[in-house]
């Protein structure tokens, strides 16, 4: 099975701020069809998970683009431009190349300071 | 309104069965597969469960793979998973979640994303 690592668990960050979080797996995530299956989501407190980015870097419908998303292969990241007090919550990365399983990072956490 | 709605979530004694639904409404239901994602307690998100569009074909997490089942009526809207011989383990908020689907030709096919996610039901294993 594909392991998911992001990096870091938690930071903290000034509004305005930028940001980065890192996911990495286990395995190339470029799929034979050409596409790459890794999506970004974030869960706001006492709320369920809302999709940012699909395929790498593609925002989904909303999203504002003060994110975005980048990395091949095995390597991921996405990134804040600038901090926003909205943006707090837990970040995950997901790959779903393969299925089963599709498999979760652990999790980070943006907290405001 | 694009919604989906589960139900079905409460508590139940180890070894115990329980059945969620999910209601759709503000899209094509039978156009899409469909997913279940799971939460413990303070903890991260698991996949649980995929079904494609028709329902005929089904993936499971080997954490639940032969005590749940994934299904769906695609003529009511509604996504089921019937989870038997529960453990505590299973306790989570129970989501389920749209594949966000790619249109080709006319043809929906598994994007392989969850663009839309409901409030998720709670099933607590006691």
């Amino acid at each position: 099975d594909i392991v998911m690592t992001q990096t870091p668990l938690s930071l903290s960050v000034t509004p305005g701020q930028p940001a980065s979080i890192s996911c990495k797996s286990s395995q190339s995530l470029l799929h034979s069809d050409g596409k790459t299956y890794l999506s970004w989501y974030l869960q706001k407190p006492g709320q369920p998970p809302q999709l940012l980015i699909y395929e790498v870097s593609n925002r989904f419908s909303g999203v504002p683009d003060r994110f975005s998303g980048s990395g091949s292969g095995t390597d991921f990241t996405l990134k804040i431009s600038r901090v926003e007090a909205e943006d707090v919550g837990v970040y995950y990365c997901m790959q779903s190349i393969q299925l089963p399983p599709y498999s979760f990072g652990q999790g980070t956490k943006l907290e405001i300071k | 309104e694009v919604q989906l709605v589960e139900s079905g979530g409460g508590l139940v004694k180890p070894g115990g069965s329980l059945r969620l639904s999910c209601v759709v409404s503000g899209f094509t239901f039978s156009n899409f597969s469909m997913n279940w994602v799971r939460q413990a307690p303070g903890k991260g998100l698991e996949w649980v469960s995929t079904i494609n569009a028709g329902g005929g074909s089904t993936y499971y997490a080997d954490s639940v793979k032969g005590r749940f089942t994934i299904s769906r009526d695609n003529s009511k809207n509604t996504l089921y998973l019937q989870m038997n011989s529960l453990r505590a383990e299973d306790t989570a908020v129970y989501y389920c979640a749209k594949d966000g689907g790619v249109t080709i030709f006319g043809l929906v096919l598994i994007a392989r994303y969850f663009d839309l996610w409901g409030r998720g039901t709670l099933v607590t294993v006691s």
